[in-house]
């Protein structure tokens, strides 16, 4: 049975800091790797989304990086700001092909501090 | 592009009693899905259709929830009876096609179960 674990559960970093989330999962054999983004009160936004054959996804300050063998993704944002307080979500889509449900980590909640 | 649409915002309910929650997509997005997220957890997938038919409902207490999606569109949920443990946040999300690469999630009725 698939599991997604993301560390930290919370990280408070002050503005301008680069920082990491890590997420990563028990069977290698996804489809895909999504990263979300939850703001208090509202639905799921997603950020950045990774297929299985590819290493690495760019938006603006957010990379994210997939190592499947290692069932690892990272997700790097640089140059922190407040407005990047958020929950942020991992999900995997499990098994080769696209239709399967999401499986999702319970999220790391980010402070930003100005 | 206008989003998924969810009401009620918030349900307040006692145990045993009855509710019902809507969702109107995307115009255009074939598939729906309804998730439940419990305090401090990831969301959990209850049901997924496409168009009206149901692809994923392993993980929909039978018992006591019901969903449905009338004319490929909208969609409604149910619980009956409620219990305590099904408070939570009901989102609806939707995406263009079975492969679902791109989820665009609505806001979510948080439900409290008294």
């Amino acid at each position: 049975k698939q599991e997604v674990t993301q560390i930290p559960a919370a990280l408070s970093v002050p503005e301008g800091e680069n920082l990491v989330l890590n997420c990563s999962f028990t069977d290698s054999a996804i489809y895909n790797l999504q990263w979300f983004r939850q703001d208090p009160g509202k639905g799921l936004t997603s950020l950045l989304l990774i297929q299985s054959s590819q290493r690495e996804q760019t938006s603006g300050r957010l990379n994210a990086s997939l190592d499947k063998s290692s069932g690892r993704s990272t997700l790097y944002i640089a140059a922190s700001q407040p407005g990047d307080s958020a929950t942020y979500l991992c999900a995997v889509r499990q098994g080769t092909q696209a239709g399967t449900a999401l499986i999702f980590g319970k999220g790391t909640t980010l402070s930003v501090s100005s | 592009e206008a989003g998924v649409a969810q009401s009620p915002r918030y349900k307040i309910i006692e145990k045993r009693q009855s509710v019902a929650f809507w969702c109107n997509p995307i115009s255009g997005h074939a598939t729906l899905y309804w998730y439940q997220q419990i305090l401090g957890q990831g969301p959990k997938l209850l049901i997924q259709f496409q168009n009206n038919g149901v692809v994923d409902d392993s993980q929909l207490p039978k018992d006591r929830f019901s969903a449905e999606r009338l004319k490929g569109v909208d969609s409604t949920l149910k619980i009956q009876p409620a219990k305590l443990e099904d408070s939570a946040v009901y989102l609806c999300a939707s995406s263009f096609d079975t492969w679902g690469e791109k989820l665009f999630f609505g806001s979510g009725t948080q439900l409290s179960v008294l």
